[in-house]
């Protein structure tokens, strides 16, 4: 069936630096691709998403672009803020509106 | 102007007892669900409707059981309530593009 695969965390950074999550999916056809994050103690927002091929999603200085090839789509910020602390979730779209999800990897940036 | 909502945001009872949780949505969705959030943040599907008919039931007790008078509604009811059923439970609503909304969860403790 279809899976998703999250690098795991923690993942502790200094403000400033370069991020990167990888996720990997394993998917029949031509699914679509998401990023949601969660700010402690509140529920899951959509960060971004990518519904083709080499399409790239874009939010917040946040980027992800969607790797047919390589069954990829890793999350990257060229400069995290504090702010951007939370828990990130990849997400794949199966043919019934379900999306599959993976484990999430928790991100912390210290000032 | 809340997309998601549900109540209550926290729920504290004794094992053994019965609670429901509602959820609203204002986003015209025809599809809503209901997750369970461990404490290691693991987001496990549990039940999605479509426009009042339920599409998916994962393997999940049958002291969960959601009720969806409207599109716009889906409740959940929790039977003999147990300590293994702490979590925070989490609504979210999808439109046709497949990316799901989240409401902000209500965190159940058992004790």
């Amino acid at each position: 069936g279809d899976s998703v695969t999250q690098m795991e965390g923690p993942v502790t950074l200094s403000e400033e630096a370069f991020l990167t999550i990888n996720c990997t999916y394993t998917a029949t056809g031509y699914p679509s691709l998401f990023w949601y994050v969660q700010y402690p103690g509140e529920g899951l927002q959509l960060l971004l998403k990518a519904t083709k091929a080499d399409d790239k999603g874009s939010n917040k200085g946040f980027e992800a672009t969607y790797r047919k090839e390589t069954t990829s789509f890793h999350l990257e910020k060229g400069s995290v803020q504090v702010s951007d602390s939370a828990v990130y979730f990849c997400a794949v779209s199966d043919p019934i509106r379900k999306l599959i999800w993976g484990l999430g990897t928790s991100l912390a940036v210290n000032p | 102007d809340t997309a998601v909502s549900q109540t209550p945001k926290y729920l504290v009872t004794q094992m053994g007892n019965d609670k429901s949780i509602k959820c609203e949505q204002n986003l015209g969705h025809d599809t809503m669900y209901w997750y369970k959030q461990d404490s290691k943040k693991f987001l496990k599907i549990m039940f999605s409707y479509n426009n009042k008919e339920l599409i998916i039931n994962e393997t999940v007790p049958n002291r969960f059981s959601p009720k969806s008078p409207d599109k716009a509604h889906l409740n959940l009811h929790i039977n003999s309530l147990e300590l293994g059923d702490s979590a925070v439970y989490f609504c979210a609503s999808s439109s046709d593009r497949g990316e799901q909304y989240f409401g902000p969860g209500t965190r159940l403790t058992v004790t």
